[in-house]
């Protein structure tokens, strides 16, 4: 089974610049998440998406942040404008629907903004 | 405060070591407990995870969950080097069909040869 695929691995970026983040589920899980986690930190829930629908967006920075998973499979992240406080490792993780399903984690993207 | 909460480390313990890894938490409504392991440069897997107070084992890890002190512990015995890596407290509530997890700092653990 293949893992949850995130890409780029790695981004540097200056100030004010646009970046986006793509994710691939692991095939067959109906619910996504993006996280964002800081340096010495554990991950903190952005968005989750349930199918196409967004159904936990209350964490992600509206003014700045969107996000969409067209097709109900993989999804984008962007940022625009990015902000120096921005600079994290973004990651996507996936699971079936139910409360005994895990989540599978991606290796995240490690964004910098300079 | 944060709702849940670890100590940060560094730990260091000898090959062989049992490890005793904690982890507070002050949300009355988690439902589920889990610990994950994140190496490196990777995100975050699944170790570990139970519904109840008690001890859950699995391998040379024990999960060990007091609901009524909020206190959580993960426990490794005859650690080894490939042990060593950051370890995540996750404890969480039922939100629609799905989890909402609230993740705790880390521990970063070093296993040395």
């Amino acid at each position: 089974e293949a893992g949850v695929v995130q890409s780029p691995r790695y981004k540097i970026i200056e100030k004010k610049q646009p970046v986006a983040f793509w994710c691939n589920p692991i095939s067959g899980h109906n619910t996504l998440y993006w996280y964002r986690q800081n340096l010495g930190q554990g991950p903190e829930l952005l968005i989750r998406y349930e199918n196409e629908e967004a159904v936990d967006d209350s964490q992600l920075p509206k003014d700045r942040f969107s996000a969409e998973r067209l097709k109900g499979v993989d999804s984008t992240l962007k940022i625009q404008p990015a902000e120096l406080g921005d600079s994290a490792v973004y990651l996507c993780a996936s699971s079936l629907a139910g409360n005994n399903s895990p989540l599978h984690f991606g290796n995240g993207t490690r964004l910098t903004v300079t | 405060q944060k709702e849940v909460e670890q100590d940060p480390g560094p730990l260091s313990v000898p090959e062989g070591a049992i490890v005793s890894l904690n982890c507070t938490y002050s949300n009355s409504a988690f439902q589920y407990f889990m610990w994950y392991r994140q190496y490196s440069r990777k995100g975050p897997e699944l170790l570990m995870y139970t519904y109840s107070s008690g001890n859950k084992e699995d391998g040379r890890f024990t999960a060990q969950v007091d609901k009524s002190s909020k206190y959580i512990s993960l426990f490794i015995r005859d650690s080894q080097p490939s042990d060593s890596a950051t370890y995540l407290c996750a404890n969480g509530v039922l939100s629609g069909s799905a989890r909402q997890l609230t993740f705790g700092s880390g521990t970063q653990l070093t296993v040395l040869p």
